[in-house]
């Protein structure tokens, strides 16, 4: 069974705070990304990264950056939370067309998601 | 960034009726996707489309994607309450980025 995995469910940070969400996958896939989702504006990417060490800037990239130091393991950084990324934050990886690992090209699959807080 | 519109954003009906959600936008794609996301759940792809005018069938429900390749729409026939979640639409560009639809939440009343 393929998966994707985040290190929490649920979680609650104080303004100013770091703040470090996980992202785990067992597929061999080499893009990975982050989002963030909240109501009514759909999936917004935050950063996506194709290859180990390798990161790009997506469409809503501030206040956050990210680590690719394995293929399987992507995480997002809150250098300084701040209450309005309290969000649902969700993890995806996909393969590349004649790469390895699992899935058709561009299909994403995603971890179950992080409801962060920010208080 | 590339929009994408879906409509309605909330629906409600009961078991055994029939729907059809949008997905609008003024941009091409090379293709299109369907996710539906369950609570506490991340999104699962549902179909792929294609090719312009392309119809796809997933049992009751029913994928199309615009000629023009710019919208696409979802009908669901007889809904059943394990048709419940949000439904994401996804366009893929020619730069091969992945655009993601505002939502719509159906739910399917017993």
């Amino acid at each position: 069974d393929v998966k994707v995995t985040q290190s929490s469910r649920y979680l609650v940070k104080r303004t100013g705070e770091k703040v470090f969400l996980e992202c785990v996958q067992d597929m061999d896939h080499e893009n990975m990304f982050w989002y963030r989702q909240d109501p009514g504006l759909g999936l917004r990417l935050i950063y996506f990264s194709y290859d180990v060490k390798m990161k790009e800037k997506g469409d809503i990239p501030e206040g956050y950056s990210v680590s690719r130091e394995k293929k399987e393991r992507f995480s997002l950084i809150l250098e300084s939370a701040s209450t309005n990324q309290t969000s649902m934050y969700l993890c995806a990886s996909s393969s590349l067309l004649g790469g390895t690992g699992t899935g058709t090209y561009n299909e994403q699959f995603f971890g179950p998601g992080t409801r962060l807080t920010v208080l | 960034t590339q929009l994408l519109e879906q409509s309605p954003q909330f629906l409600s009906i009961q078991e055994g009726e029939n729907l059809t959600v949008y997905c609008n936008s003024s941009s091409v794609f090379s293709s299109l996707q369907w996710y539906r996301q369950e609570p506490g759940e991340g999104p699962v792809l549902l179909v792929t489309v294609v090719t312009g005018g392309e119809v796809k069938k997933l049992k009751r429900l029913t994928f199309q994607f615009g000629d023009a390749r710019k919208d696409s729409s979802l009908h669901i026939t007889a809904a059943q309450p394990g048709d419940t979640g949000l439904y994401l639409c996804a366009g893929l560009t020619g730069a091969n980025n992945l655009f993601f639809g505002t939502g719509t939440r159906l739910t399917v009343i017993p």
